[in-house]
């Protein structure tokens, strides 16, 4: 299995709303990332799990809280997001965040819109 | 310093023709540098990548040329197709994983 897999594809929200994208890959990949992606932009980073453990929080707002249960499964949980909020939330896997191993697959992403 | 800049920001090419893509890097720390293509609706998928180590990589139509003196590193895209268009990132990020930066991107049209 070389894929990761995001769900929902798709997800609207209200501002009060609390809800979770999953990302899950079966790679035995020990890092793993959450990206958000602009319409026309690159990804920017938003967090790196290593090891199951965060290690960068790119200064990314409190509304949005990582959690990784195991090594293959990552989640974002959301909660009071904003407007400017709505973008592709991409999800990506390698086998380390160090030295040789820095590859990085990337998931379909969650489109987001949130009213 | 942590930037990568990339250009040309869109680029039109014929079918058969060849595609070339530029980005160009300050932090010297930077020791890995994929290409990403990405297709709308869909996220970016690794297509070919370098080290510092060498100075071209081919795989199939696609070779990546390294300049470490400039710190310049472009896509060659041969017999460009039309399932080729897609906006390409180059990215780069230093061997401790810190730092992985994604360029501007370029929007590529072949013309079938």
């Amino acid at each position: 299995d070389t894929e990761v897999t995001q769900t929902p594809k798709h997800l609207v929200m209200g501002m009060t709303n609390k809800k979770s994208l999953k990302c899950e890959q079966h790679m035995g990949h020990r890092a793993m990332y959450w990206y958000k992606q602009k319409a026309k932009k690159p990804p920017e980073l938003m967090f790196v799990y290593s090891y199951e453990k965060l290690s960068i929080n790119e200064s990314v707002p409190s509304r949005f809280s990582p959690e990784c249960p195991n090594s293959s499964l990552l989640n974002l949980h959301l909660h009071a997001l904003q407007p400017e909020d709505s973008a592709l939330y991409l999800c990506a896997s390698s086998q380390g965040a160090s030295g040789a191993y820095n590859e990085q697959f990337f998931g379909p992403g969650t489109r987001l819109t949130v009213l | 310093q942590q930037q990568v800049k990339q250009s040309p920001q869109s680029l039109i090419v014929q079918k058969g023709g060849i595609s070339i893509i530029n980005c160009a890097y300050e932090n010297t720390a930077f020791d890995y540098f994929p290409w990403y293509q990405q297709f709308p609706g869909k996220g970016p998928a690794l297509l070919i990548a370098i080290r510092p180590d060498v100075s071209e990589k081919k795989e199939g139509r696609f070779t990546i040329s390294f300049n470490k003196s400039a710190k310049q590193f472009s896509l060659h895209i041969m017999d460009s197709q039309p399932g080729d268009s897609a906006t390409y990132f180059c990215a780069a990020s230093e061997s401790n994983g810190q730092n992985f930066v994604f360029g501007p991107g370029t929007r590529l049209s072949v013309l079938p």
